[in-house]
């Protein structure tokens, strides 16, 4: 079956600018996950979705980044006033979860590859 | 809270040889999961092993299984029979079950290389 898709796989802004990242999460995954990665470094945690609701927000860099996600399905990052130091490439992952087990594995997508010029 | 450490940076392994890779981790929940993600050049990530808190058997997928020592707090994975396609960033990651919610954390990475 088709796995995690997000879109644009590169996107190239201007610093001031704000930016919309999508993710499709596998068809009956009821978890989603953002996560960040810079050059050479690891995934740092931004939110998570458990259906449409986000119990954790804290792992958002400033308030400039917020997510949603509708339907249970498909979540949009979006990125105001874009900085330099945005500049990475953002993962997007999804999980069946079911509660009080912590064993599903997620299943990522390619990634979009954002540079703040 | 969460913490998840690699401390090693890089790694050399000759084809054919085993290698192991360093994980700890540290956790106030007795519920938790603990992955370990495989990252090539390409930037995709592709799961390796998962281990749960209260598994009493160390994970084994193919190649791999995970050295799980819960009292040192240490999930260590291990690649027998090294393959020039192994060459790749690992990730440990660790995910509690409980009160933590679904927050997914990892560690720095270790680039494996793989030599011929």
């Amino acid at each position: 079956g088709a796995g995690v898709s997000q879109s644009p796989s590169n996107k190239v802004t201007e610093k001031g600018k704000d930016v919309e990242l999508r993710c499709d999460p596998i068809s009956g995954h009821t978890a989603l996950y953002w996560y960040r990665q810079s050059l050479g470094q690891g995934l740092e945690f931004l939110i998570y979705f458990q259906g449409n609701s986000a119990p954790d927000k804290s792992g958002l860099p400033s308030d400039r980044f917020s997510a949603e996600r509708t339907g249970g399905s498909v979540s949009t990052l979006t990125i105001q006033r874009t900085q330099q130091e945005d500049s990475a490439v953002y993962l997007c992952a999804s999980s069946l979860n079911l509660v009080g087990l912590a064993g599903y594995e997620q299943y990522f997508g390619p990634g979009t590859r954002l540079t703040v010029t | 809270a969460q913490k998840i450490t690699q401390t090693q940076p890089g790694m050399f392994v000759q084809e054919k040889e085993a290698v192991t890779l360093d994980c700890t981790y540290d956790t106030s929940d007795p519920s938790y999961g603990l992955f370990w993600y495989k990252q090539p050049s390409s930037g995709e990530m592709i799961f390796l092993i998962y281990q749960g808190s209260y598994d009493q058997q160390n994970a084994t997928e193919g190649r791999y299984s995970l050295n799980f020592q819960k009292a040192r707090k240490s999930a260590n994975l291990v690649i027998s029979a090294s393959q020039l396609g192994d060459s790749a960033m690992y990730f440990c990651a660790m995910r509690e079950g409980g009160t933590g919610g679904f927050k997914t954390i990892f560690g720095a990475g270790t680039r494996l290389f793989v030599k011929a």
